[in-house]
């Protein structure tokens, strides 16, 4: 099956600082979404993203399905960022959306 | 705007017990998916559907069955609970192929299985 891997799996941050996450697929996707599960457990939608670019504020993501991978921006980080950032991608010719191994995120005051 | 509602929010079963978890979706997504999160994990793939009357396995399924009986209700259940499956289950549905592929998420259901 398909492998879908997050870099780096730790981040630390200083509130204001800026960060890129990574999200890197084994196959070709048709779908591709960013969450943010914050500290008390809930997916938050980030980005529904197969491909091209989006902004959201702070937030951005970049898709380049030829090349199999995705890029989450964060900008002028704050404390409110903290918690796991996973990226989803559903395999081309599937109906199953499979998660990636997440980057914990977490921002200093 | 209730979006996917899990139901039970919280259970602690004793092992060999069963029981059934229900989501519900008001948005008419064709499809819907059973997830388990493990702590520090990511989101491992139970069972899905891809329309009233399926299911199909996932990455996790053994232990679990599940009945989409009506379009908008999709339901797990463990028929002899081991600790082992002490998870957080979390259900998500979307539309079909070709009218949006964005998923949508129920706000999860701890179980605890002792």
């Amino acid at each position: 099956g398909i492998q879908v891997e997050q870099s780096p799996p730790d981040l630390i941050l200083q509130e204001g600082a800026n960060s890129t996450l990574r999200c890197n697929f084994s196959d070709s996707v048709n779908n591709l979404q960013w969450f943010h599960q914050n500290p008390w457990g809930q997916l938050i939608n980030l980005f529904y993203i197969p491909s091209g670019t989006k902004q959201n504020g702070r937030l951005s993501a970049t898709t380049v399905a030829t090349e199999r991978y995705s890029l989450l921006y964060i900008s002028s980080s704050q404390t409110t960022d903290s918690g796991v950032y996973f990226c989803a991608v559903v395999t081309s010719g599937t109906y199953k959306y499979i998660f990636g191994t997440g980057t914990r995120l977490k921002v200093l005051a | 705007n209730a979006g996917v509602t899990q139901t039970p929010k919280f259970r602690v079963l004793k092992t060999g017990q069963s029981m059934t978890l229900l989501c519900a979706q008001d948005m008419n997504h064709e499809y819907m998916y059973w997830y388990r999160q493990d702590p520090g994990m990511g989101l491992r793939l139970i069972h899905y559907s891809v329309g009233e009357g399926t299911t199909a396995k996932g990455e996790v399924p053994d232990g679990y069955n599940v009945s989409r009986l009506k379009k908008q209700n999709f339901l797990l259940g463990l028929e002899s609970a081991a600790p082992s499956q002490t998870s957080v289950y979390f259900c998500a549905s979307r539309a079909r192929a070709g009218e949006g592929g964005e998923l949508f998420f129920g706000e999860g259901s701890r179980l605890t299985v002792l």
